[in-house]
């Protein structure tokens, strides 16, 4: 079974500073990776994910995560935040053979502060 | 429809009736997922379709739900005898068919059922 760890589930950080929030997952088989961003009141809305190939993923928004296999991590970073990323953001991951079971994280809750 | 839409967008219950959730998915995604959302908490699956056929309802938490869909269009999730603890935003997602069908494909979500049972 496929797990997800959010460690943090809230990050505050000041405007246009750099955050990085963070995931960590545990799975006996090979997994695809996702981060979710859910902006308030709206539904959830796919960022990047991980497949294959090169371990550091650029997503929209100009956040960007690495994949990380031996420590099973896939960090989310954006160089610069603004007011607009305020958001509750989702890790999640899927079993490549069954890729259609999503597992998801509980969440970081990110703030920015002006 | 240019998303996933759902309804109703907010539902107040007393404990012990049934209530009906509805997911609209986009047109031509045969998947489609129902997940749950409790306070605090992250996604919680709850059931799959693909087409009309349901081959994972591993996640429904009783037999209390249920689940449905037509063809591949609309999906109805029903709560009977609803409780507290089944407070939650219900959310529902639809995609192309990913897995063994090829490719790993985009879950798109709609905004959420939040329901509060009283």
């Amino acid at each position: 079974a496929q797990s997800v760890t959010q460690l943090d589930s809230q990050v505050p950080v000041f405007e246009e500073a750099p955050v990085e929030l963070r995931c960590n997952y545990s799975s006996s088989v090979s997994v695809y990776l996702f981060w979710y961003v859910q902006y308030p009141n709206q539904g959830l809305q796919l960022l990047l994910k991980y497949l294959s190939g090169s371990t550091l993923v650029k997503g929209i928004n100009g956040f960007e995560a690495e994949f990380n296999k031996s420590q099973t991590s896939f960090h989310l970073r954006k160089p610069s935040v603004h007011i607009s990323d305020t958001a509750e953001y989702f890790c999640a991951v899927s079993p490549l053979e069954r890729d259609d079971k999503i597992i998801f994280g509980k969440g970081t809750r990110l703030h920015i502060l002006p | 429809g240019a998303g996933v839409s759902q309804s109703p967008s907010n539902k107040v219950t007393e404990k012990g009736k049934d209530v009906e959730l509805r997911c609209d998915p986009i047109s031509g995604h045969t998947a489609l997922y129902w997940y749950r959302q409790r306070l605090g908490q992250g996604l919680e699956f709850l059931i799959y379709f693909q087409g009309n056929s349901a081959p994972d309802k591993s996640g429904l938490p009783s037999d209390r739900f249920s689940a449905e869909r037509t063809g591949e269009s609309v999906s109805t999730l029903t709560i009977q005898r609803t409780q507290q603890e089944d407070s939650a935003v219900y959310l529902c997602a639809s995609s192309l068919p990913g897995g063994v069908f090829g490719g790993v494909y985009e879950q798109f979500f709609g905004p959420g059922t939040r329901l509060t049972v009283l």
